[in-house]
């Protein structure tokens, strides 16, 4: 069975340009989440999404959104992108049952704005 | 925001030696998971832990999930090279704004010498 799968692997973008990065769950999850990896500053919860709809999202500005599409798929669109927003940016997946389920993560795609 | 604090940060050890990490909290979590990441790539799930007390092995790997709530442990058993890379504790938390979300430490990077 496929695990999560991510694209693009790297992207590239100068200041104020938008990023948009996508997000396949493992087969039979509902939930996707996103997660920034920043280096140094470890990986900070961003968004999550289940059943299409925006359920919680992390302590990051509203120029970070997402979608999740009815196969449950996600993207996830940063615009007017800054240099800190360079960083690896990764997708988990779960079957969600409440507070408890597991997430499994993708490869990641690593963002680096100039 | 919740933090996780994990320990030690970093361990240089021999190939063959026992490797204990753990996490600890101010809060109480409801789900404490074990991840290891290897540079470049996502996190891989080795342990999930649901309930307090429970103790949980996946071959050399043994993780527990402290009673209180709190904490978590985990060893990893005759060390070997390919243990090598980040081990992150990551937990759960119900309610308001952690809901769905997991909170992590801040990783301890192995090294194990041949």
């Amino acid at each position: 069975e496929a695990g999560v799968t991510q694209s693009p692997t790297h992207l590239i973008k100068t200041r104020g340009q938008q990023a948009t990065l996508r997000c396949s769950p493992i087969s039979g999850h509902t939930s996707v989440y996103w997660y920034q990896q920043a280096l140094g500053l470890g990986l900070q919860f961003l968004l999550w999404y289940d059943e299409g709809e925006e359920r919680n999202r992390g302590n990051f500005p509203p120029r970070f959104s997402g979608r999740q599409f009815p196969n449950y798929s996600s993207e996830l669109n940063v615009n007017a992108l800054e240099l800190e927003d360079s960083a690896l940016y990764l997708c988990a997946s779960s079957l969600f049952q409440g507070a408890g389920e597991t997430q499994y993560f993708g490869p990641g795609t690593r963002l680096l704005v100039l | 925001g919740q933090q996780l604090n994990q320990s030690p940060q970093s361990m240089f050890i021999q190939e063959g030696e026992d490797v204990s990490m753990n996490c600890t909290s101010s809060s109480i979590f409801n789900t404490w998971l074990w991840y290891k990441q290897d540079p470049g790539e996502g996190p891989v799930l080795l342990i999930a832990l649901y309930k307090a007390g429970e103790l949980t092995s996946n071959g050399r790997l043994t993780a527990q999930f402290g009673i209180t709530r709190k904490d978590s442990f985990l060893n990893i058993s005759a060390s070997i090279p390919s243990d090598v890379g980040i081990y992150f504790c990551a937990g759960t938390r119900a309610g308001g704004t952690s809901y769905g979300k997991l909170t992590f430490g801040q990783g301890t990077i192995l090294t194990v010498h041949p």
